[in-house]
């Protein structure tokens, strides 16, 4: 069964901190895998995408790493900011194309002061 | 702003009615995606067109139908409310039928 799923559910870190997401999908074929930031009740913002051969790419503060073997990607965020407050959502695309979309749960991320 | 633009921002409707979600793509994206995201949920893939035909069917229900029209345009019309279709509502673009999609800023659906 294709699925993304999503860890934490949910992370509170201070103000300054960095922290890992993590995102482990079953989707096949694979083509890319996308991240997206999703502010409370907006619509989802691109941060990133990874094709198959791309293992790191960096976004300002955001580092999405890509393990295409093990499937797994992770969201890197450094010093993170009050403003990074949003839900992180991994999506991978069905059947290596692009037009059906398969959505992580999230990672809710409150940063505190 | 990613250029989508989605009306109403909020609609507020009694179980049993009928109501159109209106999505205009960004300039020069030819493939409209429609989603359903319930409170504390994922977004769930509900239908895409490209150039006016529809292109891929995901969970919607046959209450839900939609359109692209020719100035490319969408509508997704939402038919026997019931109180479980309370959900935000987003609509995406992308130039082609494949590609980055770009979100719009969601029709917030409340039914009482």
């Amino acid at each position: 069964k294709n699925q993304v799923e999503q860890s934490p559910q949910s992370l509170i870190i201070l103000e300054g901190k960095n922290c890992t997401l993590q995102c482990n999908y079953t989707v096949s074929p694979f083509s890319n895998l996308r991240w997206y930031k999703q502010d409370t009740g907006r619509g989802p913002v691109s941060l990133t995408i990874m094709t198959f051969s791309e293992n790191t790419k960096s976004n300002g503060r955001y580092t999405a790493t890509l393990d295409a073997d093990t499937k797994q990607s992770s969201l890197h965020i450094t010093a993170s900011q009050l403003s990074d407050s949003a839900s992180y959502i991994c999506v991978v695309p069905l059947s290596g194309g692009y037009n059906k979309l398969i959505f992580g749960a999230g990672t809710r991320l409150a940063v505190h002061p | 702003d990613s250029g989508v633009t989605q009306t109403p921002k909020h609609l507020i409707t009694a179980t049993g009615q009928r109501v159109t979600l209106r999505c205009s793509p960004r300039s020069g994206d030819l493939s409209v995606y429609w989603y359903q995201q319930s409170l504390d949920q994922g977004l769930q893939f509900l239908i895409q067109y490209y150039n006016g035909e529809e292109r891929a069917k995901g969970n919607i229900l046959e209450r839900f139908s939609a359109q692209q029209f020719p100035d490319l345009h969408s509508e997704l019309n939402l038919s026997s409310l019931e109180l479980g279709d309370s959900a935000l509502y987003f609509c995406a673009s992308s130039v082609v039928g494949a590609g980055e999609q770009f979100f719009g800023p969601g029709t917030r659906l409340t039914v009482l």
